[in-house]
């Protein structure tokens, strides 16, 4: 079955770690994408990837980073510096970015919870 | 600024038809997405419009009015598992999606 993976679906850190969230692809997608998910608010673009070796900023990147070493891979490193990182994060992809009708799919989330 | 509105809860019956409005004002359009999402799970996608008119697809249809920059989606024949949260997302002119904090849909019995 294709589909996108993310791990772990909980996620408990205290307060000053980095924790990475992975998040797995065997779709052959091209772009690769991470949301974060809050309480009475749209989803938020943190990073995207529109191709291997290569990704951008969205609009709340500080206090995160990433990575797109290989297609199918695109982890998300939460830093100490990233101020309220309690949250849903949702990892997406999509074959052809750049298009209209680009659909994005999504994996099953990872909450993270900071003590 | 970029704005996507729908309405923060709704209560429908079991049965019934449901329509969940959507506005938005955005720099661009390249395309507008429906999708579901039940507590705790990622969004599915329900559908897509790009040019003006209704799209049917099983019990779900979905509208766009470009000119009035609106949207509805259309829900016949409510079940319970309908119960979810449906998300708007309009792809501005950098073909990023600009989402709606989504509509609560609760369905009685």
């Amino acid at each position: 079955d294709g589909g996108i993976t993310q791990s772990p679906k909980y996620l408990f850190r205290k307060e000053g770690q980095n924790v990475t969230l992975s998040c797995e692809q065997n779709l052959n997608h091209d772009a690769m994408y991470w949301y974060r998910q809050d309480p009475g608010q749209g989803l938020r673009l943190i990073y995207y990837s529109q191709i291997v070796n290569d990704f951008q900023k969205g609009d709340i990147a500080e206090g995160y980073s990433v990575s797109r070493e290989k297609k199918e891979s695109f982890p998300l490193t939460v830093t100490s510096a990233q101020k309220n990182p309690t949250a849903f994060y949702l990892c997406a992809s999509s074959r052809v970015p750049g298009q209209g009708s680009d659909t994005q799919y999504f994996g099953p989330g990872t909450r993270l919870t900071v003590l | 600024g970029q704005n996507i509105d729908q309405p923060t809860e709704m209560t429908a019956t079991e049965g019934a038809i449901v329509q969940i409005n959507c506005t938005y004002q955005t720099s661009g359009f390249n395309g507008l997405f429906w999708y579901q999402q039940h507590a705790g799970e990622a969004p599915t996608f329900l559908s897509y419009n790009v040019l003006d008119g209704l799209e049917e697809k099983g019990r779900f249809s979905s509208f766009l009015s470009r000119s009035k920059g609106y949207s509805y989606l259309l829900l016949k024949e409510l079940q319970m598992k309908d119960s979810a949260s449906y998300l708007c997302a309009v792809m501005d002119s950098n073909y990023q999606l600009i989402w709606g904090a989504g509509t609560k849909l609760i369905i009685k019995p």
